[in-house]
């Protein structure tokens, strides 16, 4: 099962901040939280990830809270092509790489 | 550089029959994982290879089984089709064991 909940489903204006929650509260110590998107009938796309700090890239940012028992991954400036699923993984880099998706939050972004 | 390749696209299979699915990791990269994709799900753990050894598992009967070639280019082949293996199956492939995973962009098989 998958390690993390994520509410089924987010609407977003375009232009504006896209905020999408993710729990993991039994996440361990040496866990990490991923971000992937997937648009329709595409491959998974990598977002970001982080272990305890907040990362930004060029794509979004991600907060992690201090007791990393949840995330939020940010979109700053949601646009139409930013419709699609959105899945929050939690893995541990060990020499088993086994990478549990949920059913994700598919984020829609109206115009 | 080059993405992450799978061949076909598309396949349309019967029931028994076999099916053998490709991917081309991304240059430089020596480990693969594949998925499996059902409809309106999140992707589904098949297995990882790394360095042409298997490398990890998850809950899929024996008739699905891999192969990594030494260019780290693998194959998925399924044995004796089921109507429910219709799915995306995707590939993806990571540096080292660990590191990030960039997906291919699968490929859509029904068993009719």
């Amino acid at each position: 099962d998958a390690k993390t909940t994520q509410p089924p489903s987010m609407d977003c204006a375009e232009g504006r901040a896209a905020n999408l929650p993710c729990n993991h509260s039994t996440i361990s110590g040496n866990e990490y939280v991923y971000w992937y998107r997937q648009i329709h009938s595409q491959g998974p796309q990598y977002i970001i990830h982080g272990l305890k700090n907040n990362e930004t890239n060029e794509m979004a940012s991600l907060i992690i809270t201090e007791d990393r028992k949840s995330s939020t991954l940010i979109l700053p400036h949601a646009t139409l092509r930013d419709t699609a699923v959105y899945y929050c993984i939690v893995r541990v880099k060990t020499s088993y790489d086994k990478v549990i998706f949920g059913p994700g939050t598919s984020l829609s972004v109206i115009p | 550089e080059t993405g992450v390749t799978q061949s076909p696209t598309h396949l349309i299979k019967t029931r028994g029959q076999q099916v053998t699915l490709r991917c081309s990791s991304q240059s430089g990269h020596n480990t693969v994982s594949w998925y499996q994709q059902a409809l309106g799900q999140g992707p589904q753990f098949i297995f990882q290879y790394y360095r042409e050894e298997k490398n990890g598992r998850g809950n899929f009967p024996p008739r699905f089984s891999g192969l990594q070639f030494p260019n780290y280019s693998s194959e998925l082949n399924v044995n004796a089709l089921e109507l429910d293996d219709s799915a995306l199956y995707l590939c993806a492939s990571s540096l080292e064991i660990g590191y990030e995973q960039f997906f291919g962009p699968g490929t859509r098989l029904t068993v009719l």
